[in-house]
């Protein structure tokens, strides 16, 4: 039973261009959200997180926005660069202390 | 800081041996989580430490898995005896607090069980 689910194994995108990557969930407690970004023969590395008293959270180059009555999370890059090309993990957890939950990742492949 | 530290990086064995991953926190992090990546199953995790001491292991696969965290600097994962469907990315991870905050990643332990 998936919670965190990301639907697109893989996404291609020209550079310069706006990458999106979509994340939707289906437990309603969950309240805090965050982004990690794979390279290949590394860990994953954190790259942005959302509360769920927001809906928009800013930085740099990457955006995520959150739309908790669709239950719905996406990540804005722009403009992608060909360093961007990666795994993207969403992740959730339903308060303090609880464990991450995270979905099986999005390939992103930035063309230059 | 050198980050989280596992080894090894790449681990072969046959069937039925044992296998000890072994993680390195960053130094003053409480919280350590042992997860593993699967194409199937992306990463999940398996068993999370606070303070030295195991608080979820609900995602222990089963019995011949087991995981101690001896101190605050050193965890190890085992599997005894070890299976072809083990064969994954093992990834160990650690947070200053926290289950739900920002975790550093290790590079991660590629298992191959034939």
């Amino acid at each position: 039973d998936q919670q965190v689910k990301q639907n697109s194994p893989s996404l291609s995108v020209q550079e310069g261009r706006i990458s999106i990557l979509n994340c939707d969930y289906t437990n309603s407690m969950f309240d805090y959200f965050l982004w990690y970004k794979k390279y290949p023969a590394e860990g994953p590395t954190f790259l942005i997180s959302i509360s769920s008293i927001k809906d928009k959270n800013e930085d740099g180059r990457f955006t995520v926005f959150l739309n908790k009555s669709a239950k719905h999370l996406s990540l804005h890059i722009v403009p992608s660069q060909p360093g961007d090309s990666a795994v993207y993990f969403c992740a959730a957890s339903a308060g303090a202390n609880s464990k991450l939950t995270f979905g099986k990742g999005i390939t992103l492949s930035v063309r230059p | 800081d050198a980050g989280v530290i596992q080894s090894p990086r790449h681990e072969v064995t046959e069937m039925g041996q044992e296998v000890t991953l072994r993680c390195k926190p960053i130094s003053g992090h409480n919280s350590l989580f042992w997860y593993r990546q699967t194409m199937m199953r992306g990463l999940e995790l398996l068993i999370y430490f606070n303070n030295n001491v195991p608080i979820d292991d609900s995602g222990m696969p089963e019995d011949r898995f087991s995981a101690k965290m001896p101190n605050a600097s050193f965890s190890t994962l085992k599997i005894q005896p070890s299976e072809p469907r083990d064969s994954a990315v093992y990834f160990c991870a650690s947070s200053l607090r926290s289950a739900n905050e920002k975790l550093f990643f290790g590079s991660g332990t590629q298992l191959s069980v034939l």
